[in-house]
C-alpha cells in the first residue's frame, strides 16, 4: 500500500513570495490533515479535512494561509504572501476514520525556508 | 484543553543500555495517547498506541509504553538500544475530534 505523498519535498523563496504544497493521502483515506513542525517543535495542526469539507481550521493563519481537498482525495496548501516565520517542515497526514480512535499516517514532508 | 509535556529535549545513551521516554499529559478524561518516532528528513512513524484495556503496550521495533493514569504519564521504553533508534521522539494526545496534539519532542542519540 503505498504511503502519503507530499511534493515538493523541499522549497526555498523569499518573504513575500507565494508557495503551494501538494499532497496525497492513502486510498480511501477520509480524513486529512495539514500540520506545521516548526525546528524545534512538534507538530502544530492547521487543519483537517473530512472528505472534501474542513472539519476544523480554527488553528489557520487565514490572512494568508489556505487549504482546499477538491474531489475529497488530494489536498493543496498555500501560503501567499511567505514571511519569515513560516519556515519549517508541512506535514500531511491521512486517516481511514473507519473507527472511534483512529492511526493517523505521515509523510514525508515539506521543508520550506523563506528567507 | 489537552497539552502534552516532554520534559527531556535530548537524551543520549549507549548502544545495548535501557531507555525511558518520558511524557506527561494534560486531559480530563481518558484520553488516547500515541508515540511516534521521526529520523532525520522523514515523516512520523507511529510506534503504539494506548486506548483502553491493558495499560502496557507492546509497540513495532521492541518498543513498549505504559499508560500510568495517577500520574498522567504515558512513558516509552525499550530493553536494549540500537544504533538505529537515534532519532526523534514525539508523545501525542488525542482527546476528541480525532485531532492530536504532540509534546515537542526528546531527540535521541545513541552511542556506539
Amino acid at each position: 500500500e503505498a504511503g502519503v505523498a507530499q511534493s515538493p519535498r523541499y522549497k526555498i523563496i523569499e518573504k513575500r513570495q507565494s508557495v503551494a504544497f501538494w499532497c496525497n493521502p492513502i486510498s480511501g483515506h477520509a480524513t486529512l490533515y495539514w500540520y506545521q513542525q516548526i525546528l524545534g517543535q512538534g507538530p502544530k495542526l492547521l487543519i483537517q479535512f473530512q472528505n472534501n469539507g474542513v472539519v476544523d481550521d480554527s488553528q489557520l493563519p487565514k490572512d494568508r494561509f489556505s487549504a482546499e481537498r477538491l474531489k475529497g482525495v488530494d489536498s493543496t496548501l498555500k501560503i501567499q504572501p511567505a514571511k519569515l516565520e513560516d519556515s519549517a517542515v508541512y506535514l500531511c497526514a491521512s486517516s481511514p476514520r473507519t473507527e472511534a480512535q483512529e492511526t493517523q499516517y505521515f509523510g514525508p514532508g515539506t521543508r520550506l525556508l523563506v528567507l | 484543553a489537552q497539552s502534552v509535556t516532554q520534559p527531556d529535549i535530548h537524551i543520549t545513551v549507549s548502544e545495548g543500555a535501557s531507555l525511558e521516554l518520558r511524557c506527561n499529559y494534560s486531559y480530563g478524561a481518558t484520553p488516547y495517547l500515541f508515540w511516534y518516532v521521526q529520523s532525520p528528513g522523514q515523516g512520523l512513524q507511529l510506534l503504539l498506541k494506548y486506548f483502553s484495556g491493558d495499560t502496557l503496550v507492546q509497540g513495532i521495533k521492541g518498543f513498549e509504553a505504559e499508560f500510568k493514569r495517577s500520574q498522567s504519564s504515558f512513558n516509552l521504553r525499550k530493553p536494549s538500544v540500537h544504533w538505529s533508534d537515534a532519532a526523534e521522539y514525539f508523545c501525542a494526545v488525542e482527546a476528541g475530534s480525532y485531532q492530536l496534539t504532540f509534546g515537542k519532542g526528546t531527540k535521541l542519540s545513541v552511542i556506539p
